[in-house]
């Protein structure tokens, strides 16, 4: 059980943010909202994750809502190497299991 | 960051025959590793929890028989698929716990012919 709902495919114009939503209505005070992307042929790679306040780090921005039943990746100025499947997933920090969703597949426009 | 290194990148075999990936964490130590298995248009989907030193936890579904696991360092985790079948085709995908995140290895593509 993902525990998340992502939209199936985005479009995104090279240059442009792109904004990824992720629902996760069911989420519990304990759980952290985590980004990970998957490029064709390869392993996820991690991107940002967080609790309840928002986070940036060099790759992209994480905005969560207040009642943390929702939250938004931010990549600032998309590339064409960013497009990938974006997978939002729930978990406990201390847990050590992750499970994948179906994610969103992203195609970054030039 | 950290670094989960997979090995080999894809491989071919014939059906009956065994095939055995690594995954080697290559600057920290896992005591726990997962092994995923991807097909094609498809999510990950969670085979088998590895644990360093004890038998593996397979997921529902996941003959442990067929997909053996052996951990026997801190640093490599190995999963051999057994008597292949054209059918075990797919893409397979460890990871590592890092301090907060997991760290994934590049994967396997595996055709069995």
């Amino acid at each position: 059980d993902a525990k998340t709902t992502q939209p199936t495919s985005m479009d995104c114009a090279e240059g442009r943010a792109a904004n990824l939503p992720c629902n996760h209505s069911t989420i519990s005070g304990n759980e952290y909202v985590y980004w990970y992307r998957q490029i064709h042929s390869q392993g996820p790679q991690y991107i940002i994750h967080g609790l309840k306040n928002n986070e940036t780090n060099e790759m992209a921005s994480l905005i969560i809502t207040e009642d943390r039943k929702s939250s938004t990746l931010i990549l600032p100025h998309a590339t064409l190497r960013d497009t990938a499947v974006y997978y939002c997933i729930v978990r406990v920090a201390a847990a050590n299991n992750l499970f994948f969703g179906t994610g969103t597949r992203l195609t970054v426009i030039p | 960051g950290a670094v989960v290194s997979q090995h080999p990148s894809w491989v071919i075999c014939k059906s009956g025959t065994s095939v055995k990936i690594e995954c080697r964490s290559l600057d920290f130590q896992a005591t726990t590793m997962f092994w995923y298995r991807q097909f094609p248009k498809q999510s990950l989907m969670l085979m088998a929890t590895s644990n360093e030193g004890s038998k593996a936890t397979y997921e529902q579904g996941v003959e442990k028989d067929k997909f053996l696991i052996n951990h026997a360092s801190l640093t490599l985790s190995t999963l051999t698929v057994t008597s292949a079948h054209p059918e075990d085709s797919s893409f397979y995908i460890c990871s590592a716990m890092g301090s907060t995140e997991a760290f994934f290895g590049q994967g396997t593509r595996l055709t069995v012919v």
